[in-house]
């Protein structure tokens, strides 16, 4: 079946340092990749998508490129705040919308000052 | 104010007892979703409804139960069946054919 692999957490950068939290994937057909963020205490929130192969999705200053020839969805942002601080969760639907989405375990990020 | 909300936020259950989850939505979007969310395990899917009257089970449904009677309601019960309840559950709404799924604010369960 369809499974979502993202490195392991907490990770803790230093304001302003450079972010990646790897995601890759494994699905049977061309899946629509997400990354969702919670903030303590909260549900989900889309922070990005792509919806087929060399796609870039990207909002406020984060960017994930649908890479097939990898199966990976890496996340990255080239500046973190400590607002950033959440644990952040790449997802696919195999149906190509966001029906019966898969989770990754999620990435603790801690942004220190 | 339009969306998604659960309630309650926190809710405690005594072992032995059903419990009922709310979520509600006025969106009128079709599909609804259950999410259960555990520590260091991402999101599990336990029952979702596409349209009203009709569900289907998810990956971990063994110990829930769900009706669809009106297209704005996806109530989740939590029977005495489930044996470790005790999780942050989650309720999402999509649009068919969309790719953005909203979720709620989540009803964290504890049984005591």
């Amino acid at each position: 079946g369809d499974s979502v692999t993202q490195m392991e957490g907490p990770v803790t950068l230093s304001e302003e340092a450079f972010l990646t939290i790897n995601c890759t994937y494994t699905a049977t057909g061309y899946p629509s990749l997400f990354w969702y963020v919670q903030y303590p205490g909260e549900g989900l929130q889309l922070l990005l998508k792509a919806t087929k192969a060399d796609d870039k999705g990207s909002n406020k200053g984060f960017e994930a490129t649908y890479r097939k020839e990898t199966t990976s969805f890496h996340l990255e942002k080239g500046s973190v705040q400590v607002s950033d601080s959440a644990v952040y969760f790449c997802a696919l639907s195999e149906s190509g919308t966001a029906s019966k989405l898969t989770f990754g375990t999620g990435t603790r990020l801690q942004v220190t000052l | 104010d339009g969306g998604i909300t659960q309630s309650p936020k926190y809710l405690f259950r005594k072992e032995g007892q059903n419990v009922t989850l709310s979520c509600e939505q006025n969106l009128n979007h079709d599909a609804m979703y259950w999410y259960r969310q555990d520590p260091g395990q991402g999101l599990r899917l336990i029952y979702y409804s596409q349209i009203v009257n009709d569900f289907q089970k998810g990956d971990i449904a063994e110990g829930y139960s769900v009706s669809r009677e009106k297209k704005e309601s996806f109530p989740l019960t939590v029977t005495s069946a489930q044996k470790n309840p005790t999780a942050f559950y989650l309720c999402a709404i999509t649009r068919q054919g969309s790719t953005e799924a909203f979720f709620g604010q989540g009803t964290r369960l504890t049984v005591v």
